[in-house]
């Protein structure tokens, strides 16, 4: 099975509202990202939490991690039409050459004008 | 910098033919990474390299799969023979060896591959 999988696998909320996704995991991992892709192109990333690290802001993106459950959250505060994504975690675990990353399956959302 | 650049864009091939993906990562990022997305099966790691040399390539699906780094600057992910079930969109991405944000992955813009 995946290593980072999300949940929900979809979500639909009005502009303004807060969205939470949430990313289960099952082994140890060096740091946790997220990533953001609108529909027909590349990821882009978002936001890197360590594995020594509980929480992290970046404007309106607030991240957690608890490793003692396996899973991060992500959450869009006041959200906006142009928030409208697929959202990907992906653990990275590194080793003597490098990391190396796994991503979820992702979460589809859409923020409604 | 122009980012990861990826040809073709869009590629449609009959099943039977060669296929051959190319990408140019950042310079001086000294790690890249091969990605299959679909539908079905999401965004699947097929091969990385780090400092030209593949690392791991258990994700390859078949034999029919191949990647090379000949230099810094330039990989392939070539298919022979290719297959309807190839059809995805491949990604790939580079990551920074040095500086503050070498754990991020910088993605191309993908190829839309289409095997009739």
């Amino acid at each position: 099975s995946q290593q980072g999988e999300e949940d929900p696998q979809a979500l639909s909320i009005q502009e303004g509202e807060n969205a939470t996704m949430n990313c289960s995991y099952k082994t140890s991992i060096n740091n946790l990202q997220w990533y953001r892709q609108n529909s027909g192109r590349g990821l882009v990333h978002l936001i890197l939490i360590r594995s020594n690290e509980r929480e992290k802001h970046s404007g309106r993106l607030r991240v957690t991690l608890d490793t003692s459950k396996k899973s991060s959250s992500l959450l869009i505060t006041a959200s906006r039409a142009a928030d409208t994504a697929s959202y990907f975690c992906a653990t990275a675990k590194g080793d003597n050459y490098g990391q190396n990353f796994v991503f979820g399956p992702g979460t589809r959302l859409s923020v409604l004008p | 910098d122009a980012g990861v650049i990826q040809s073709p864009r869009h590629e449609v091939t009959e099943m039977g033919q060669e296929v051959t993906l190319r990408c140019k990562p950042i310079s001086g990022h000294n790690s890249l990474f091969w990605y299959r997305q679909t539908m079905m099966r999401g965004l699947e790691l097929l091969i990385y390299f780090n400092n030209n040399v593949p690392i791991d390539d258990s994700g390859m699906p078949e034999d029919r799969f191949s990647a090379k780094m000949p230099n810094a600057s330039f990989s392939t992910l070539k298919i022979q023979p290719s297959e309807p079930r190839d059809s995805a969109v491949y990604f790939c991405a580079s990551l920074p060896s040095l500086g503050p944000r070498t754990d991020t992955q910088y993605f191309g813009p993908g190829t839309r591959l289409t095997v009739l």
